[in-house]
């Protein structure tokens, strides 16, 4: 079943701007994933962060998580037009083979 | 590596015909497959999990009789979706992982236009 909800459904900046999205969820998980899908394709796998994590940053992305409050935050710097597409969390709760629950999404646009 | 490919990328189809899709994991042995189903604008949802050599799990409200899923070897599961309708029409992705199972690695996706 769905869990994650991502906050805001759709954000549209500049280049250069940064791009925060922010996740929550409502049951105890083992980690927590960030994933990019351009239109009508495969997902990019961006960071995975664990439960006993707080922050973890990959070249522009930085992820935080916090278990207390049930949410994830992740941080694009100094964006680009390529940045554009959806970016989705997923949690896993290692309950059901480690199959992921998907937010809804945020739709990223970020223009020239 | 752990690359993930599926095939078709894209196909159309009559209603009422079987359609279908291959997931093979080229560079891995995938212990276990996922296939999940995406409609426009909207989140990816887990219809079933499949282990190599054994029966797939099925979430509540997919039909397993519909949505057939072979994980016959472990780089390969196939998901046949039986006298397809036009509301079955939809992306269509699989996900494999390995030795650790807290990573998932996504196919591209197929395609499904029922028409």
């Amino acid at each position: 079943s769905q869990q994650g909800e991502e906050d805001p459904q759709a954000l549209s900046i500049q280049e250069g701007e940064n791009a925060t999205m922010n996740c929550s969820y409502k049951t105890s998980i083992n980690n927590l994933q960030w994933y990019r899908q351009n239109s009508g394709r495969g997902l990019v796998h961006l960071i995975l962060i664990r439960s006993n994590e707080r922050e973890k940053h990959s070249g522009r992305l930085r992820v935080t998580l916090d278990t207390s409050k049930k949410s994830s935050s992740l941080l694009i710097t100094a964006s680009r037009a390529a940045d554009t597409a959806s970016y989705f969390c997923a949690t896993d709760a290692g309950n059901s083979g480690y199959a992921l629950n998907f937010g809804k999404g945020t739709s990223l646009l970020v223009t020239p | 590596g752990a690359v993930v490919s599926q095939h078709p990328s894209w196909v159309i189809c009559k209603s009422g015909t079987s359609v279908k899709i291959e997931c093979r994991s080229l560079d891995f042995q995938a212990t276990t497959m996922f296939w999940y189903r995406q409609f426009p604008k909207q989140s990816l949802m887990l219809m079933a999990t499949s282990n190599e050599g054994s029966k797939a799990t099925y979430e509540q409200g997919v039909e397993k009789d519909k949505f057939l899923i072979n994980h016959a070897s472990l780089t390969l599961s196939t998901l046949t979706v039986t006298s397809a309708h036009p509301e079955d029409s939809s992306f269509y992705i699989c996900s494999a992982s390995g030795q650790r199972r807290d990573t998932q690695y996504f196919g591209p996706g197929t395609r499904l236009t029922v028409l």
